[in-house]
């Protein structure tokens, strides 16, 4: 899998957008980048994902640069509960029971 | 919304004493994961299953540990002789299909504490 880079934290005031950004430089052409988080210390939680288009459901959006070198999670209303730490991930395509591979990711922190 | 369901939330055990983690994951997944994370490091893939055999595991995961699915319903992680550094949370998670661009879905987590 592709190496990320990410801050290693972040501030947001509340009710701002958040926008966390992620290098996957390395990564391939069937490569998906992947968003997950983790509020202290539950479980990870899935975001979105998205291979080349900008991606957009109920909880964010995802902008990948055209690239793909590069990514931004947007949270387009931050509050108190998106604080997290937030992990960019990059995987291939295609069948596969491995697991994903979480690096130290972006502690965000929405300020009230 | 269905989710994943492990039990118990914190354990304490002996070191040396064996442990059963214990999750239910989400019915109609066919692929289920182990995961841990020791306090303030990252989260580590421990294993996967399907077809009630393991696909993957890591070099974490030695001979101490063993992965079963008794019942069709429960999926269970046997640590067998605790060491001080087991100690950690562990976090299962399933999927519904083996295709990567599908989400994984991840329980709330087992605190085990080895004293």
């Amino acid at each position: 899998d592709a190496k990320t880079t990410q801050p290693p934290s972040m501030d947001c005031a509340e009710g701002r957008a958040a926008n966390l950004p992620c290098n996957h430089s390395t990564i391939s052409g069937n490569e998906y980048v992947y968003w997950y988080r983790q509020i202290h210390s539950q479980g990870p939680q899935y975001i979105i994902h998205g291979l080349k288009n900008n991606e957009t459901n109920e909880m964010a959006s995802l902008i990948i640069t055209e690239d793909r070198k590069s990514s931004t999670l947007i949270l387009p209303h931050a509050t108190l509960r998106d604080t997290a730490v937030y992990y960019c991930i990059v995987r291939p395509e295609g069948g596969g029971a491995d697991g994903l591979t979480f690096g130290k990711g972006t502690h965000l922190i929405i300020q009230p | 919304e269905p989710e994943v369901t492990q039990t118990p939330s914190h354990q304490v055990t002996q070191m040396g004493q064996e442990v059963i983690l214990r999750c239910v994951p989400i019915s109609n997944h066919l692929y289920f994961y182990w995961y841990r994370q020791i306090l303030g490091q990252k989260v580590e893939f421990l294993v996967s299953f399907y077809n009630n055999e393991i696909s993957e595991k890591s070099e974490i995961f030695d001979d101490q540990f063993s992965v079963e699915r008794p019942d069709g319903s429960n999926f269970t992680l046997k640590i067998r002789s605790t060491k001080l550094e087991d100690s950690a949370m562990y976090f299962c998670a399933s999927k519904p299909t083996g295709f990567r661009n599908t989400e994984a879905f991840f329980g709330q987590g087992t605190r085990l504490t080895v004293v």
